[in-house]
């Protein structure tokens, strides 16, 4: 399969830890995204890298938020001290870049906080 | 924020009806694009119009893009039951992110 893949599908987790999810995009995308999505709304941009350089970070929705692309591949977002709020759905998307860009989206992690 | 407003917010139809879908949106745009989202495969590309193009066809579907309404519409002609999906429309902002409506919710009963 050489779409998006996320990993894991599915996060509980207790209020106050920590979170990772893990992001492989197309292989030859440069372009990688994070959005989240809760129910009943459309994503929720957060952001943006271009190959290893995060270039909006702006997005994030707090300091608990962080995201990495070391080499330029695989992404990881981090939630520290997870909140119920952060409850929803983390997608991942890939594009090869150019000014007419299709995204291609990953399945999503789902992240219920308790 | 979110750019686009999709409407109906829920359409039901019966297999082989067409299925028309509206999006507008706030600010001016180089292309707007349509993705379908299920449960099943998560969200999915379907077509992009870019901001001179007035009419776009894929298969059966057909979009329309009017910048001087700020607005676009998806048809879905001959529905199957396998449309059954929310449908978004995004537009492009900075940096090559997609700002989003809230979508519209297609039920086909067969």
């Amino acid at each position: 399969d050489t779409g998006v893949s996320q990993n894991p599908r599915h996060k509980i987790t207790k209020r106050g830890q920590n979170v990772t999810f893990r992001c492989d995009p197309i292989s030859e995308h440069n372009r990688l995204y994070w959005y989240r999505q809760t129910l009943g709304q459309g994503p929720e941009f957060l952001t943006y890298f271009q190959n290893e350089a995060q270039l909006e970070k702006s997005r994030l929705l707090s300091d608990r938020f962080s995201a990495e692309r070391p080499k330029g591949s695989f992404s990881t977002l981090e939630i520290q001290r997870t909140e119920q709020g952060d409850s929803a759905m983390y997608l991942c998307a890939s594009s090869l870049g150019g000014t007419q860009d299709t995204q291609y989206f990953g399945p999503g992690t789902r992240l219920t906080v308790l | 924020s979110q750019q686009g407003e999709e409407d109906p917010q829920a359409l039901s139809i019966q297999e082989g009806e067409n299925a028309t879908m509206n999006c507008s949106y706030k600010t001016s745009i180089n292309n707007l694009q349509w993705y379908r989202q299920n449960s099943g495969r998560g969200l999915v590309h379907l077509i992009l119009i870019r901001s001179n193009e007035r009419e776009k066809h894929s298969g059966r579907l057909r979009v329309t893009l009017d910048t001087s309404k700020k607005s676009s519409s998806l048809l879905i002609t001959a529905s199957r039951a396998a449309d059954t999906a929310s449908y978004f429309c995004a537009t492009d902002g900075s940096n090559y992110q997609l700002i989003w409506g809230a979508g519209t919710k297609l039920i086909i009963k067969p």
